[in-house]
């Protein structure tokens, strides 16, 4: 049981920046927040991860919840190449299992 | 940064046969890899935990029979998919994760697409 709710789809247009929200209610203190991506017929890769500060790298930003219940995936200037399914996965502590959820198909508009 | 190396990354085999699929991690030593599935315009599904030395943890309503893990060396996990039927065809994926702790980031193989005919 994945436990985080995202949207099933999204849609941006090139060059704009896209947030992607995802809901973890039940998240616990010790939980992370990761975020992975998969482009079509490839593993995912990582994208992001934290656990109470906001943190950004290369690929994005992420914006966590002061209560944690949720974050959003930040991509400051989509490309067409950021065309994906992208996945928000708790990191239960003590487990190294990652449980993916139906994750957030994001199409990008040229 | 890690890699994790799938292979065959595409096989067709003929119903009833057995397809072996290789798992490595090219640069660091793990311990514990993983193994999912994915249909079609679907996500991920978890289907075992493939522990170096010892025996695999399936997920509920996976077929340890079906499909045997062995994960002999640190950097070596294989998925058997025994007596292979059409509705076993599908993207199998494997991962590790280079250090232990909910933090650790995870990488994934290319994956291997199952067509059985």
């Amino acid at each position: 049981d994945a436990k985080t709710t995202q949207p099933n789809s999204m849609e941006s247009n090139e060059e704009e920046p896209v947030h992607l929200p995802c809901n973890h209610s039940t998240i616990s203190g010790t939980d992370y927040i990761h975020w992975y991506r998969q482009l079509p017929s490839q593993g995912p890769e990582y994208v992001i991860h934290g656990l109470t500060s906001n943190v950004n790298n290369r690929m994005a930003s992420l914006a966590i919840a002061e209560d944690r219940k949720s974050s959003t995936l930040i991509l400051h200037r989509a490309t067409l190449r950021d065309a994906a399914v992208y996945y928000c996965i708790r990191g239960r502590r003590g487990a190294q299992k990652l449980v993916f959820g139906q994750g957030t198909r994001l199409t990008i508009n040229p | 940064g890690a890699v994790v190396s799938q292979h065959p990354s595409r096989v067709i085999c003929k119903s009833g046969t057995s397809v072996k699929i290789e798992c490595r991690s090219l640069d660091f030593q793990a311990t514990t890899m993983f193994w999912y599935r994915q249909f079609p315009k679907q996500s991920l599904m978890l289907m075992a935990t493939s522990n170096e030395g010892s025996k695999a943890t399936y997920e509920q309503g996976v077929e340890k029979d079906k499909f045997l893990i062995n994960h002999a060396s640190l950097t070596l996990s294989t998925l058997t998919v025994t007596s292979a039927h059409p509705e076993d065809s599908s993207f199998y994926i494997c991962s590790a994760r280079d250090q232990g702790g909910p933090s650790a980031e995870a990488f994934f193989g290319q994956g291997t697409r199952l067509t059985v005919v």
